[in-house]
């Protein structure tokens, strides 16, 4: 089984501010997905970004950025340049590659951006 | 354009009175999945439908069932809701291979109050 760690409960930056969010791992599978996951307050769900284990490079998605390191079992997630609507609930989360399993997800790190 | 869609959004019932909620997806994907999200915690996989093969968790208790007819809807029945049962239901669906396999796509959930 598949353990997802995040060790920030909450975070509190001021808008335009640089900020990472930790996240570490562990599995004894080669085959996996990693994501973070965004859940402002009352609203869905919704993808941040995804990487997939067998690629070295980190994926970037305009403001957002990964640092995977695959040996150390760790996939932080940095936000440059904070705004307001970033304020949420954030969490990493693990898949098995080539099936149908379910998410497995850290604790959440609630982050707060300052006006 | 809602592409997971859950009814209701909240939902109130009483102590013991059956209770069904709703997800359906305009995305054609093939596995749909409930997640249990209680206050302030993490997503909890219940279990889910990889077509029309059921899978459920080793720890999803009994009271818990769910229906896919179709492709596009999946029910969660709560068969005799508890107090305990009381939290947020995310209904979720993935493509299992391609380009945008095992990342999931979340509804906006159904927020379940047990008086």
């Amino acid at each position: 089984a598949q353990t997802v760690t995040q060790s920030q409960p909450e975070m509190s930056v001021q808008e335009a501010e640089t900020v990472t969010l930790s996240c570490t791992y562990d599995t004894s599978e080669n085959n996996y997905y990693l994501f973070w996951y965004k859940q402002p307050p009352s609203r869905q769900m919704i993808l941040v970004i995804r990487q997939e284990a067998y690629k070295q490079q980190n994926a970037t998605e305009n403001r957002f950025s990964v640092n995977f390191q695959k040996a150390a079992k760790s996939f932080s997630l940095k936000i440059s340049d904070s705004q307001l609507g970033d304020t949420a609930m954030y969490f990493c989360a693990f898949v098995k590659g080539g099936g149908a399993d379910g998410l497995t997800f850290g604790k959440g790190t609630h982050l707060i951006i300052q006006p | 354009d809602a592409m997971v869609i859950q009814n209701p959004r909240y939902q109130v019932t009483q102590f013991g009175k059956p209770v069904t909620l709703s997800c359906s997806q305009t995305l054609n994907h093939n596995v749909m999945y409930w997640y249990q999200q209680k206050s302030s915690q993490a997503p909890k996989l219940l279990f889910h439908y990889y077509d029309k093969d059921f899978n459920n968790e080793a720890d999803t208790p009994d009271n818990f069932q769910s229906r896919r007819p179709n492709t596009s809807f999946c029910f969660l029945d709560i068969r005799s809701p508890g107090l305990g049962d009381a939290a947020m239901y995310l209904c979720a669906t993935s493509r299992v291979q391609g380009r945008y396999g095992n990342i999931q796509y979340f509804g906006a959930g159904t927020r379940l109050s047990v008086l």
